[in-house]
């Protein structure tokens, strides 16, 4: 199965501070996803991203909220000023087919954890 | 919310055993998936079922899927310790192509 991947797995930090959640997705995709999951909780989508722009988000994805592709490769979820309510696990995802397909291939999670 | 609910929330079965979970949902959809997460996992995905299906096999896995309900089934047949994990259906979103996820069945299967 093609892997996406991660980093880091668990990142504490103080409220109030700015985080960045990096994903490599799969290979040459071009369409991404970030999903949360409150510890007990259903998985929620956050944001979807493609070719370089967000193309659909939720209500959840607010101005604390950004994503970037820094580079050709890695996808991040910046986070900017951390509220204790934000600790999640974080998923990044890519669909099966590297354009809009309904399958999703997900990554490890980043824990976040906010003191 | 497009997404019901699974039920039971939580499942507790003897390896060899069928399991049996359940999804409902509240809009039409073009398909339904099921993923299975352990604990503190990512998702994987196991199944996708299309709105003119009413059944499809995977293995050990059989998900049915009733449009006139809006409900789906997940069974897994002849059970194993391995097959402990939550275990979430999915719709997409009406929106694009993002996923809406249930609450999720925990599955515990003992030896």
């Amino acid at each position: 199965e093609p892997e996406v991947t991660q980093t880091p797995s668990h990142q504490v930090t103080q409220m109030g501070q700015e985080v960045i959640l990096r994903c490599v997705p799969i290979s040459n995709h071009l369409y991404f996803y970030w999903y949360r999951q409150i510890l007990g909780q259903k998985v929620e989508f956050l944001v979807s991203f493609y070719n370089n722009e967000i193309s659909e988000k939720s209500e959840i994805f607010d101005d604390q909220f950004s994503v970037e592709r820094p580079d050709g490769s890695n996808f991040t979820l910046k986070i900017r000023s951390t509220k204790l309510e934000d600790s999640a696990m974080y998923f990044c995802a890519s669909p099966e087919a590297g354009l809009a397909a309904d399958t999703q291939y997900f990554g490890p999670g980043t824990r976040l954890t906010v003191l | 919310s497009q997404q019901g609910e699974e039920d039971p929330q939580a499942l507790s079965i003897q390896e060899g055993e069928n399991a049996t979970m359940n999804c409902s949902y509240k809009t039409s959809i073009n398909n339904l998936q099921w993923y299975r997460q352990n604990s503190g996992r990512g998702l994987v995905h196991l199944i996708l079922i299309r709105s003119n299906e009413r059944e499809k096999h995977s293995g050990r896995l059989r998900v049915t899927l009733d449009t006139s309900k809006k409900s789906s089934s997940l069974l897994i047949t002849a059970s194993r310790a391995a097959d402990t994990a939550s275990y979430f259906c999915a719709t997409r979103r009406l929106s694009g192509y993002a996923l809406n996820f249930g609450k999720g069945t925990s599955l515990l299967v003992t030896p």
